[in-house]
């Protein structure tokens, strides 16, 4: 079945310097890749989505490209801001109108002084 | 942007005993979701809801669950009766219909549900 994989449950870094976060996937489907951001106490919200082969998605400061060919949409930052300090998980969902979303277990992003 | 109320934000209750859980939903919304966290594990997808009926929903929707949506008020997930491993984090999300575009979901803060 689909899956996400996010392998880093904890990224700690200072702030001003770039962000990545890893996410793959497995799907037998086209599907489109989503990040969502969850800050404490709050709903997660949509970051990014995208379901186009190689092409740069941004939003916020942040940018993801899906690459088919390596069934990956990792989420980058040039950098960091405090304020990015949240969980982000990284979701796919099989093209059609309002499919479920398969969920990554997320990674927790904090943002040092 | 639009908002999804979840209420309570908190539910503590004694195994066997029924619960129901409210969404709010964004008020032209069509589709509504329920998702399942059990503490340190990914978000699960439970069940999706449209014009009164369950669309598709997955095995963690056991027979003991039931959804519905009277009146337009508001969207329910209700356990009966409620068993330890219902303990999670269960988020309510809503979408409307965009054709042939993904339609995007918003989701509440989550209820924390505690069964003891």
């Amino acid at each position: 079945g689909d899956s996400v994989t996010q392998t880093e449950g904890l990224v700690t870094l200072t702030e001003g310097l770039p962000v990545m976060l890893n996410c793959t996937y497995q799907t037998a489907y086209s599907t489109f890749l989503f990040w969502y951001v969850q800050h404490l106490n709050e709903a997660p919200k949509l970051l990014l989505k995208s379901s186009t082969d190689n092409k740069r998605t941004e939003h916020q400061g942040f940018h993801a490209t899906l690459h088919k060919s390596s069934s990956s949409f990792h989420l980058q930052k040039s950098s960091a801001q405090l304020s990015d300090s949240a969980l982000y998980y990284c979701a796919l969902s099989d093209v059609g109108d309002n499919s479920k979303l398969i969920w990554g277990l997320g990674t927790s992003l904090v943002v040092n002084p | 942007g639009p908002k999804v109320l979840q209420i309570p934000s908190h539910q503590i209750i004694d195994m066997g005993q029924m619960v129901t859980l409210n969404c709010d939903p964004v008020s032209n919304h069509l589709y509504f979701y329920w998702y399942k966290q059990i503490l340190g594990q990914q978000m699960e997808f439970l069940v999706n809801f449209y014009n009164g009926k369950v669309m598709e929903k997955s095995k963690l929707f056991k027979d003991q669950f039931s959804v519905e949506r009277p009146d337009g008020s508001y969207f329910t997930l209700k356990i009966q009766p409620t068993a330890l491993e219902d303990s999670a984090v269960y988020f309510c999300a809503s979408s409307r219909r965009l054709g042939d575009n993904y339609a995007e979901q918003f989701f509440g803060p989550g209820t924390r549900l505690t069964v003891l």
